[in-house]
């Protein structure tokens, strides 16, 4: 089974703190994706990483930024952290399209932040 | 962008009913997917259904595809306490050489004994 895991289930931080959160999957997926999830928004991809050092902005990439060293883990970057921020954070991973089309995604159990 | 939305928000039933979800999309779709999400857990994959298919199977699941209404529907038949979570479309687009995939708000199924 794909196993995706993500460092913190829950992580209380400070507004302004630079804050990690870290994502590693077993399945040497070539993709990788951040979402944010919030009550009656759904979940909004943040960005996304086709391969490693690569990186694209998803839906709503203001005040994030990733890193992608190794092809396993993705990471996600809370420069400043703020309010607004405070959410549940999920990470995914996939086959790429040009070995199979239309791959499921696999998650991770999520990191519930909080910016106080 | 909300691509995917789904109908209705809230559903209760009694164990051993079916259950009927719907999501409607805006855009042209390479494939289209539904998530299962447990209460404060990860989303897991149900079932891919392509642009080119109308419908799927997957145990109690079928799932059917119109492309010319832009919509979709996920059928749980004989449904289990255990099948209380939320539920969620995913479009898919391909993009690059990776599966973005936009999602819709969810719709919570609480399947009562």
């Amino acid at each position: 089974d794909v196993k995706v895991t993500q460092s913190s289930r829950y992580l209380v931080k400070r507004t302004g703190e630079k804050v990690f959160l870290e994502c590693v999957q077993d399945m040497d997926h070539e993709n990788m994706f951040w979402y944010r999830q919030d009550p009656g928004l759904g979940l909004r991809l943040i960005y996304f990483s086709y391969d490693v050092k690569m990186k694209e902005k998803g839906d709503i990439p203001e005040g994030y930024s990733v890193s992608r060293e190794k092809k396993e883990r993705f990471s996600l970057i809370l420069e400043s952290a703020s309010t607004n921020q405070t959410s549940m954070y999920l990470c995914a991973s996939s086959f790429p399209a040009r070995v199979r089309s239309n791959q499921p995604q696999h998650f991770g159990d999520g990191t519930r932040l909080s910016i106080l | 962008s909300q691509q995917g939305e789904e109908d209705p928000q809230a559903l209760s039933i009694q164990e051993g009913e079916n259950a009927t979800m719907n999501c409607s999309y805006k855009t042209s779709i390479n494939n289209l997917q539904w998530y299962r999400q447990n209460s404060g857990r990860g989303l897991v994959h149900l079932i891919l259904i392509r642009s080119n298919e109308r419908e799927k199977h997957s145990g109690r699941l079928r799932v059917t595809l119109d492309t010319s209404k832009k919509s979709s529907s996920l059928l749980i038949t004989a449904s289990r306490a255990a099948d209380t979570a939320s539920y969620f479309c995913a479009t898919g687009a391909l993009t690059g050489g990776g599966n973005k995939l936009t999602f819709g708000t969810g719709t919570q199924l609480k399947v009562e004994l």
